[in-house]
């Protein structure tokens, strides 16, 4: 499995739109890029996954460069309610890999 | 939709002592998977279930942890006996089959091991 790499922390305030980074330099050919988010006292619940370019949905946008061995989250505009550890996974799911969490990035939106 | 349901939802126990969880994957899912959530950190795998059959246990200590799924529905997770270092969250989560990075968590237990 490609081992990824995101910020430990980030600093937010509401009404900012927040992008957090992950690499994977790894990346295998036929593995995909999942995001998760963790709210506290609560399990982990499926936000975003893609290939290659880009990919939106209602609650966040992904952004992947063409050799893939990065990619961004987008939050559009948050809010504290957004506070919360994002997770990056990347693996050949199709494949039976299984999903691996990292330490996450716990992103803090302050007023 | 019910989501995936959980007990109980706290629990403190003495070292050496047992403890079982409970877990209700969402209707129609066949995949079920028990993680373990240490503090600070992200969940890690123990073991998953297609119906009821194990696909997956690597991560699972044998020695003191053990989980079923008899009739392909609900599981039950148990460590006996249980360690200091035991006291984490322990999530479920299910899955359709084909779909496991979409995997619908539930709220969790979280034991306390004094």
């Amino acid at each position: 499995l490609a081992k990824t790499t995101q910020p430990v922390s980030m600093d937010s305030y509401e009404g900012q739109e927040v992008n957090i980074t992950c690499s994977h330099n790894n990346i295998a050919t036929n593995d995909y890029i999942t995001w998760y988010q963790q709210f506290p006292s609560q399990g982990p619940r499926f936000i975003i996954q893609g290939y290659k370019t880009k990919v939106t949905n209602e609650v966040a946008s992904l952004f992947i460069p063409a050799d893939r061995k990065s990619s961004t989250l987008s939050l559009p505009r948050v809010s504290l309610s957004d506070t919360a550890v994002y997770y990056c996974l990347v693996g050949d799911f199709n494949a039976g890999n299984m999903l691996t969490f990292g330490g996450g990035t716990r992103l803090m939106v302050k007023p | 939709e019910a989501g995936v349901a959980q007990s109980p939802r706290y629990k403190i126990i003495e070292k050496r002592q047992s403890v079982a969880f409970w877990c209700n994957p969402i209707s129609g899912h066949a995949t079920l998977y028990w993680y373990q959530q240490i503090l600070g950190q992200g969940p890690k795998l123990l073991i998953q279930f297609q119906n009821n059959g194990v696909v997956d246990d690597s991560q699972l200590p044998k020695d003191r942890f053990s989980a079923e799924r008899l009739k392909g529905v609900d599981s039950t997770l148990k460590i006996q006996p249980a360690k200091l270092e035991d006291s984490a969250v322990y999530l479920c989560a299910s899955s359709v089959p084909g779909l496991e990075e979409t995997q619908y968590f539930g709220p969790g237990t979280r034991l306390l091991v004094l």
